[in-house]
């Protein structure tokens, strides 16, 4: 099973700031990686697929990079709607599809 | 506009199976690449992937659980159920079901809210 590893754990930003979040699989996934946010008592919303597409609805603060097994998620400019639990999943040979523990972006 | 609802017993004992419901709305699970899984998460941990069901009745299962689950449909009712055998303490969960985006089994689009599942004597 593909292990995803997040970083960091924690990320503390100002509002305004540019965040940038890491992910790493422990195999090539291509480019079949996916990015959910979640809020507190919320369920995830799928944020960013195939590595740079934006879901329906996302805006274009948030983007996505990477291929293979280092990917990025960037949010241009933190909104206060911004802060919130960011998961990646990778679906390269589903099933099944795997998850990383998550990055928490929090204010500064 | 799609709705899905989780429903189920938020407490379990050890050992005993636990059976949840997904009532949905807003799509027809016989439509054509229209699937609904089963997604958990433990307190303060990470998502994991447990079932899917198509719009052809095909089933898919995660590897590590694959022999204590059970995914089934009612289309008429609009429903999929989630089986699960011989919970433990560990799988104590928020227990989510959830449509897939349209031409991809592994993305998920519209959630339920999410039921709390506790495992405990």
């Amino acid at each position: 099973e593909i292990v995803m590893t997040q970083s960091p754990a924690t990320l503390s930003v100002s509002p305004g700031e540019r965040a940038t979040l890491s992910c790493r699989a422990s195999q090539d996934v291509r480019s079949n990686l996916a990015w959910y946010q979640q809020k507190p008592g919320q369920a995830p919303r799928l944020l960013m697929y195939d590595v740079s597409i934006r879901a329906t609805d996302i805006p274009a603060r948030f983007s996505g990079s990477g291929s293979g097994t280092e990917f990025t998620l960037t949010i241009s400019s933190l909104q206060s709607e911004d802060f919130a639990v960011y998961f990646c999943q990778q679906y390269n040979n589903w099933p099944p599809s795997t998850f990383g523990q998550g990055t928490k972006v929090e204010v500064k | 506009q799609v709705t899905l609802r989780e429903s189920g017993p938020a407490l379990v004992k050890p050992t005993q199976s636990l059976t949840l419901t997904c009532t949905f709305s807003g799509f027809s699970l016989t439509g054509s690449g229209t699937c609904v899984s089963w997604v958990r998460q433990p307190p303060g941990k990470a998502l994991e992937w447990l079932a899917l069901i198509d719009w052809a009745d095909d089933k898919y299962y995660s590897r590590s659980l694959k022999t204590r689950l059970t995914i089934s449909r009612d289309t008429a009712k609009n429903q999929v159920v989630l089986t699960m055998t011989n919970m433990e303490a560990v799988d104590t969960a928020t227990y989510y079901c959830a449509r897939t985006k349209l031409g991809y089994k592994e993305l998920f689009d519209d959630w339920g809210q999410g039921t709390l599942v506790t495992v405990s004597s």
